[in-house]
């Protein structure tokens, strides 16, 4: 049964310290996304990828937050410094590229890892 | 732009109840719709989806049609139980401008059911 892995499930930082967060797509999928849920402001897209190049990145607070996928089987979430306002369910989600199918395409689902607890003190 | 508009929970039932979360979409053309469940300490899971007008999505009891005329995809099941209990959201996978498909997702705020015993 194939899953998207994420690590840490739970992160307690402190205010100032880095915190990277690690995602493991489905193999064979070639686009990966980054969210980040809050009770407040819901799930917000923060970064999308396709064929490990960023596509969209507009999410994302540039300042502090940075995303790579060094590979296909590892995309990474940076925080450098993290602040207590990060605090919040960061979830990693892989899906195949429907292509040039139209819209019609059965291949444009999103498959969502369990998430990451981050809690910056 | 495109976008996705859900009712706002929390919605309360008693068990065997009927279901009803409303979710309606502005987009251009065609889009993908889905509705996505998230259990509490989980990640999000696809419950159901459909591509194209009229089409009917269903899974584990829940159903769903495309209603293009309506721009709609409410999201209903006949008798819901405690372990439905969980947060819904609709979300719509919008065409792109050469009519291509994406997977990238547009989602609602999110409905939180409360199923009581």
């Amino acid at each position: 049964d194939a899953r998207v892995t994420q690590t840490p499930r739970h992160k307690v930082t402190e205010m100032g310290q880095e915190v990277t967060m690690r995602c493991q797509p489905i193999l064979g999928h070639n686009t990966v996304f980054w969210y980040r849920q809050t009770m407040m402001q819901g799930l917000e897209l923060l970064a999308y990828f396709r064929n490990r190049a960023p596509l969209d990145d507009s999410g994302m607070p540039k300042d502090r937050f940075s995303a790579e996928m060094p590979d296909a089987t590892l995309a990474t979430l940076k925080i450098q410094p993290s602040e207590p306002r990060d605090s919040a369910v960061y979830f990693c989600a892989s899906g195949p590229y429907p292509g040039l199918a139209g819209g019609r395409s059965s291949y444009n689902e999103q498959f969502f890892g369990p998430g990451t607890r981050l809690t910056v003190l | 732009g495109d976008s996705v508009t859900q009712m706002e929970g929390p919605v309360t039932l008693s068990e065997e109840a009927f279901l009803t979360i409303n979710c309606t979409y502005t987009a251009t053309g065609y889009p993908s719709l889905f509705w996505y469940v998230q259990y509490p300490g989980e990640g999000l899971q696809l419950l159901l989806k459909a591509t194209k007008a009229d089409d009917k999505g269903s899974n584990k009891g829940f159903e769903a049609t495309y209603r293009k005329e309506t721009t709609s995809f409410h999201l209903e099941k006949g008798s819901v139980q405690v372990s439905d209990s969980a947060v819904y959201f609709c979300a719509l996978s919008p065409l792109l401008n050469y009519g291509g498909a994406t997977n990238k997702l547009i989602f609602g705020t999110g409905t939180l059911l409360a199923v009581q015993p």
